[in-house]
């Protein structure tokens, strides 16, 4: 049973670009977070999702960044116009119901350059 | 929003040697979970503990939901122990994800 999948697992894009990070949950997991881990600190939640809907993006800034779970296929983090400050780990996380035990990706580290 | 406390910060030990984590928490949790965080950076479960002991070898972690607190106790420390460890809880409903302690960073020398 493979767990929590990210790719890729290193990405460097410079200023402006844009960035797209993938999360395949662990099988039969419907729940889906992402997080940010800015270096020598702890994670940060951004959103959590279900399939098809996003349930609370409370931690996700308001510009530039968008998250979707559709119906097929990965979990997607899309940041848009890079900035230097975006660069840090992000990582994902899914749990098979909502404050359950939570499994995490092995994070994308994004340098923006 | 809920306030999640770790010490100590750092943590420099000899092998061998037995250490013993805190992880407090300002409000009622639903769910507490401890991870280590390797140097690759790569975050391990450890426990997923709300309350209660746990056991997994070297390791064990007790939660005291009612005090607000959760110890993670690691005996015979080895060199592959170091890193950061991480408290995280999930409050209320849980949808606004865990919040996660700043950690300790624990380093075993040989």
């Amino acid at each position: 049973n493979a767990g929590v999948m990210q790719n890729p697992r290193h990405l460097v894009r410079r200023r402006g670009q844009e960035a797209r990070l993938r999360c395949s949950p662990m099988k039969g997991h419907s729940h889906v977070y992402w997080y940010r881990q800015l270096p020598e600190e702890g994670l940060k939640f951004m959103v959590y999702l279900q399939k098809e809907n996003i349930i609370d993006e409370s931690g996700m800034p308001k510009e530039r960044f968008s998250a979707e779970f559709p119906k097929e296929g990965p979990s997607i983090l899309r940041i848009q116009q890079v900035v230097r400050g975006d660069s840090a780990a992000y990582f994902c996380a899914s749990s098979l119901y909502v404050s359950t035990e939570a499994f995490f990706g092995q994070g994308t580290r994004l340098t923006v350059v | 929003g809920i306030q999640v406390e770790q010490s100590p910060p750092d943590l420099i030990l000899q092998e061998g040697a037995n250490s013993t984590l805190r992880c407090n928490f300002s409000d009622s949790v639903n769910n507490l979970q401890w991870f280590h965080q390797n140097p690759w950076g790569q975050l391990i479960n450890l426990f997923y503990i709300p309350s209660g002991t746990k056991q997994n070898g070297r390791l064990s972690a007790t939660t005291v939901a009612t005090e607000r607190y959760s110890l993670l106790y690691i005996s015979s420390s080895q060199t592959t122990d170091s890193g950061v460890y991480f408290c995280a809880v999930y409050s209320g409903g849980g949808a606004d994800g865990l919040t996660f302690g700043k950690g300790t960073h624990l380093i075993i020398q040989p």
